[in-house]
């Protein structure tokens, strides 16, 4: 079945600068890579997704990229913000596995 | 209401009581999900329901026994429960089955004494 990993599980990063999660997965099958958000007591929501047939998407601050001959996809958070500060979890569907997260914090 | 809602936001329950969580979707989605999310295993996927049928049973114990009576109500129902299940549970629906956005809802923290 489906493996994701995600590194770093933890990252901390001035405000102001970038930050970079990756993920690797197992199932050449995959087509579909969500990126969720998860504040502090908060649910998990969509920030960005990809596609297969797609090797990058952008949506103001934050990028995905995705390298499926590697069978890889990163986040990029550009210009990084305290209210950035959450955990980011990816995910590979089919069988929407998610990864074990990255708990990102931004210093003022 | 709007959105995935669940009920309670919190339980706490013995080991040897029974009780319910109940998740509802106002999006009007076909698929419905439960998962686990502990310290351990941050987002565990524990069942999948597409059109009302159970289409995923991650390896879970028996002590926990979905319903999905109709495509806006998901049950959790839970029996002889185990400290080590204490955890927050999510509902969460999609439109479709894959590769499409994930609706959370609030969560269940759920505590085993």
């Amino acid at each position: 079945g489906e493996n994701v990993e995600q590194h770093p599980s933890t990252l901390s990063v001035q405000e102001g600068d970038s930050a970079v999660i990756k993920c690797t997965y197992s199932d050449s099958a995959s087509n579909y890579f969500p990126w969720y958000k998860q504040e502090l007591g908060k649910r998990p929501q969509l920030i960005i997704d990809i596609r297969s047939n797609v090797g990058e998407k952008k949506d103001q601050r934050i990028a995905v990229t995705l390298n499926k001959t590697a069978k890889h996809f990163s986040l990029h958070i550009t210009e990084t913000q305290p209210e950035d500060s959450a955990v980011y979890f990816c995910a590979a569907d089919d069988k929407v596995i998610f990864g074990p997260g990255t708990s990102l914090s931004v210093i003022p | 209401e709007t959105g995935v809602t669940q009920t309670p936001r919190h339980l706490v329950m013995g080991m040897t009581n029974k009780k319910s969580l109940k998740c509802e979707q106002h999006l009007g989605h076909n698929a419905m999900y439960w998962y686990k999310q502990s310290a351990k295993k941050p987002l565990e996927l524990m069942f999948v329901y597409s059109l009302e049928e159970r289409v995923e049973n991650n390896s879970v114990p028996s002590r926990f026994s979905p319903e999905c009576p109709n495509s806006s109500h998901l049950f959790l129902h839970l029996h002889t429960l185990q400290p080590e299940d204490s955890a927050l549970y999510l509902c969460a629906s999609s439109q479709i089955l894959t590769g499409v956005e994930q609706y959370f809802g609030p969560g269940t923290r759920l505590t085993v004494t």
